[in-house]
């Protein structure tokens, strides 16, 4: 079965580093997403991705934060200066259409700021 | 805007209890409602869903109904084994369909042998 991978699956970074996180979405897919989860706690939505633009974000994705899908496979989370509050399991996902459709998510990539 | 409110856990069962996890929600128009699964140390997947009222979403045993006159979409298995324990997520698709979903607080199952 078609899968969202993720990498890497762990990063340890220090604080104000840049960080980028690359998703492949499934192939057919024409919505992306990115998701975070800090410990313990719901998972959030960030950003949705269609047509080469975003088309929704949430508060959480302040200046800090952009998304590229710089070829016809990767889609990518870029925080540029992380902080110690951006630690947390950040989750890739993508769906066919926005319309009621299965959103699929990839396994995570738990970035620690240290 | 849209919301989600899962019952509290952890959830603790013996092995062949049945299991029920709540879950209702609050919503303008018709959203699209969905149970996720997160197994230790894994990624989300979807368990089931349900796009209207009144259809049953079932997977591995779960079923879970879209109840509109209740606003609910309860998760029950009629009998849970070791391999369910994981943490459940209720989510609905948000206001306006823009594809974006909204997660409840997630309710953690530990079935024991």
């Amino acid at each position: 079965e078609p899968e969202v991978t993720q990498t890497p699956s762990h990063q340890v970074t220090q604080m104000g580093q840049e960080v980028i996180l690359r998703c492949v979405p499934i192939s057919n897919h024409l919505y992306f997403y990115w998701y975070r989860q800090i410990l313990g706690q719901k998972v959030e939505f960030l950003v949705s991705f269609y047509n080469n633009e975003i088309s929704e974000k949430s508060e959480i994705f302040d200046d800090q934060f952009s998304v590229e899908r710089p070829d016809g496979s990767n889609f990518t989370l870029k925080i540029r200066s992380t902080k110690l509050e951006d630690s947390a399991m950040y989750f890739c996902a993508s769906s066919v259409s926005r319309f009621g459709n299965t959103i699929y998510f990839g396994e995570g990539s738990w970035l620690t700021v240290v | 805007g849209n919301s989600v409110t899962q019952m509290e856990g952890p959830v603790t069962l013996s092995e062949e209890a049945f299991l029920t996890i709540n879950c209702t929600y609050t919503a303008t128009g018709y959203p699209s409602l969905f149970w996720y699964v997160q197994y230790p140390g894994e990624g989300l997947q979807l368990l089931l869903k349900a796009t209207k009222a009144d259809d049953k979403g079932s997977n591995k045993g779960f079923e879970a109904t879209y109840r509109k006159e209740t606003t609910s979409f309860h998760l029950e298995k009629g009998s849970v084994q070791v391999s369910d324990s994981a943490v459940y997520f209720c989510a609905l698709t948000s206001e306006g369909n823009t594809g974006k979903l909204i997660f409840g607080q997630g309710t953690t199952l530990q079935v024991k042998p």
